[in-house]
């Protein structure tokens, strides 16, 4: 139980295009989800913390024109990188906060983002 | 603000040893503490998780604990194998306010 599913798990995009990541709940529901960003060799940083029905808690020093997150339904938290530049280049993983179980957090499979 | 960190950065054993990977964390007041398994390029495996209120669990050749007030975690893994390679995260939960990483240990077991 407790997995979200996280697609597309590859995406090349060109300079200046916009590229939507989606995460999605499959068995439960999902009031808060997180969004991680890991450059190369190093750990996972907080960006944003959405709640369903709300406006997304960006973390300082996180653009959020330009990381734009929905998180519009229960089971679905979107991000949009838009105007991608090669420095968005990145790993980025979400994460959903599961409440009523000991699991504690479940995350993503994560998504390798390549703007060339 | 609460900072995590890990050590040893990177390690490497011979397949069949047991090993130690430390987590320290500055603030002590948290909710719990998790250890995850990251392969190459790849997501988060949920490893274990460790409330506030306990001291340790375990999972097969998997043991961690935790002291609170010393603002330490460790996991320790037995009878090593080559399938354990991978770099390991542990992370603090402050009370669901945000979730804050380490930066990892690679570990690599050699056959």
């Amino acid at each position: 139980g407790a997995v979200v599913s996280q697609h597309p798990s590859r995406v090349i995009c060109k300079s200046g295009t916009s590229v939507k990541i989606e995460c999605r709940s499959l068995d439960f529901q999902a009031t808060t989800m997180f969004w991680y960003r890991q450059f190369p060799k190093q750990s996972l940083m907080l960006m944003a913390t959405s709640n369903e029905g709300s406006k997304a808690t960006y973390e300082q020093g996180v653009e959020k024109d330009k990381f734009l997150i929905n998180h519009a339904s229960l089971t679905l938290s979107t991000l949009t990188v838009t105007s991608a530049h090669p420095e968005d280049s990145s790993f980025y993983i979400c994460s959903a906060k599961v409440t009523g179980e000991v699991y504690g957090y479940t995350f993503g499979s994560g998504t390798r983002l390549t703007v060339v | 603000k609460q900072e995590v960190t890990q050590i040893p950065a990177a390690l490497s054993v011979p397949e069949g040893e047991n090993l130690v990977l430390n987590c320290s964390f500055t603030d002590s007041a948290i909710y719990n503490l998790q250890w995850f398994r990251q392969d190459p390029g790849k997501g988060l495996t949920s490893l274990l998780l460790i409330q506030s209120s306990q001291r340790e669990q375990t999972s097969g050749r998997l043991n961690a604990s935790l002291d609170k007030s010393s603002g330490r975690s460790t996991l320790y893994i037995a009878a090593s194998q080559p399938g354990d390679s991978a770099t390991y995260l542990c992370a603090a939960d402050n009370y669901g306010q945000n979730f804050v990483f380490g930066p990892g240990t690679r570990l690599s077991v050699l056959p």
